[in-house]
This record gives C-alpha cells, sequence and structure tokens, in this order.
C-alpha cells in the first residue's frame, strides 16, 4: 500500500498571506508527482506535474517544488485570494507508472 | 471539444440492485481511470483501464464490482447487489496515455454520487 500523506488537513488564512502545504510520498520507484486543485462541486483539476528531483513549477501566484529523495513537494501560494478556496491535492506516480495514488488533500479556506 | 463525461450525476438505489455508472473519455483519450471518494475521504483508485483491456484492478473490490472499457462506447462500472457502504461519489479521468508517464494529467468528470437507501 503506498502512503501518500498531506499536511495540514485544513488551513485558514487571511486574504493577502502566503501559505504552503505539504506532500509526502515514497522515496523509491518514483514516475511522476502530481498537484491538482479541487473546488466545492467541481472537479478536480490539475495544476501540475513534476518529474524530476528539484524541479520547480510556477503557474502564477502558485509554485510547486519536487524532492524525489526525500520524498516530498511543496505547493505554495503567494498573496492568497478567496478564489484560492479549494482542496489541493497531490497524487504520486510510482512502480509501472499506471496509476496516481492520491493523498487526502489540505483544504485551504482564504477569508477576507 | 467536451471534457470527461460522467452520467448518471446521481443515481439511487435500493440495497440488493444493480448500479451501472457511465464514464465517456476526452476525445482521443485512450485511458481511462474510476476513483471513488467516500464521505470524508480522499480519492481511492479503484481501476485503470485503456480500450478493451483491464490495465489494473488492484483497489476494485473482488466482488460485486466491475468494470469494462469497450470497444465502442463508454467505459461502465457495474456494482451488483449494492449495499449501504456502496454510497460514495465516482469519479472518472481519462488521459492520452498512462498517467505516470511523462507530464500526462488525468482530467476528471464531474462525478457520479451514488445513493443506496
Amino acid at each position: 500500500i503506498l502512503n501518500v500523506e498531506q499536511s495540514p488537513q485544513s488551513l485558514h488564512v487571511q486574504e493577502g498571506d502566503s501559505t504552503n502545504f505539504t506532500c509526502s510520498f515514497p522515496s523509491s520507484n518514483f514516475y511522476a508527482l502530481h498537484w491538482y486543485r479541487w473546488e466545492t462541486a467541481k472537479s478536480p483539476e490539475a495544476l501540475f506535474v513534476m518529474t524530476l528531483n528539484g524541479d520547480e513549477k510556477k503557474k502564477g501566484r502558485i509554485s510547486a517544488t519536487l524532492n524525489t529523495k526525500e520524498g516530498y513537494s511543496y505547493l505554495y501560494i503567494k498573496g492568497s485570494q478567496p478564489e484560492d478556496s479549494a482542496t489541493y491535492l497531490c497524487a504520486f506516480a510510482g512502480g509501472g507508472g499506471n496509476k496516481l495514488t492520491f493523498g487526502t488533500g489540505t483544504q485551504l479556506k482564504v477569508e477576507l | 471539444n467536451a471534457g470527461v463525461m460522467q452520467n448518471p450525476r446521481h443515481l439511487v438505489r435500493r440495497r440488493g440492485q444493480e448500479a451501472r455508472l457511465r464514464c465517456s473519455p476526452m476525445k482521443g483519450h485512450s485511458h481511462v481511470y474510476w476513483y471513488r471518494q467516500l464521505p470524508e475521504e480522499g480519492l481511492k483508485f479503484m481501476v485503470y483501464l485503456q480500450k478493451e483491456n483491464i490495465i489494473d484492478e488492484s483497489g476494485m473490490p473482488k466482488e460485486r464490482f466491475s468494470a469494462e472499457f469497450p470497444k465502442e462506447g463508454p467505459s461502465i462500472l457495474r456494482i451488483q447487489q449494492v449495499v449501504r457502504g456502496d454510497s460514495a461519489a465516482y469519479f472518472c479521468a481519462s488521459s492520452p496515455l498512462p498517467a505516470g508517464s511523462g507530464a500526462n494529467v488525468l482530467t476528471f468528470g464531474a462525478g457520479s454520487r451514488l445513493t443506496v437507501l
């Protein structure tokens, strides 16, 4: 059984705050690490895919880093806005790379 | 270009009945994944299919659950003799290549919410 863990489970921040979450995953047989954003009543949407140790990806105010040797990835949000409120999921592809194992997510709420 | 289409969006069944959930992947996507979200839990992998083949069904209960992705038509997740514990949201996702290869992401459908009375 693959363990993909995310912390914190939930987070409340004020508008304008910067924040970050952690995803930890097995450090062996690594293929890829995905980040998805899941708004209430919608479908998960892909943010980033990272495949190489040291990868850094950026999309607007959101960025992510990857450390495959120690098995963790960070997602950063700079200057949080209310529209950033969502659950952020990471997903690990290992072994044969056939499937993604999801973490339970970090639920972010950005308040005015 | 329509996204991943799932139907029905909501399905109510009584214990012992059958539930059939359908998923049409994005155009050009031949890889389909089914995930289940139980109340207060995350997305749990159930099965991965390519056209006419089950590639990985390691997350699917051995009994009552089956999945197919025929040459023509949508992928179907079938649950026979449903029980209350089957109540969950079932999400389908598709990709053009296996999810773990390269930069391929999953495109998710809106989910089918099954309620078993």
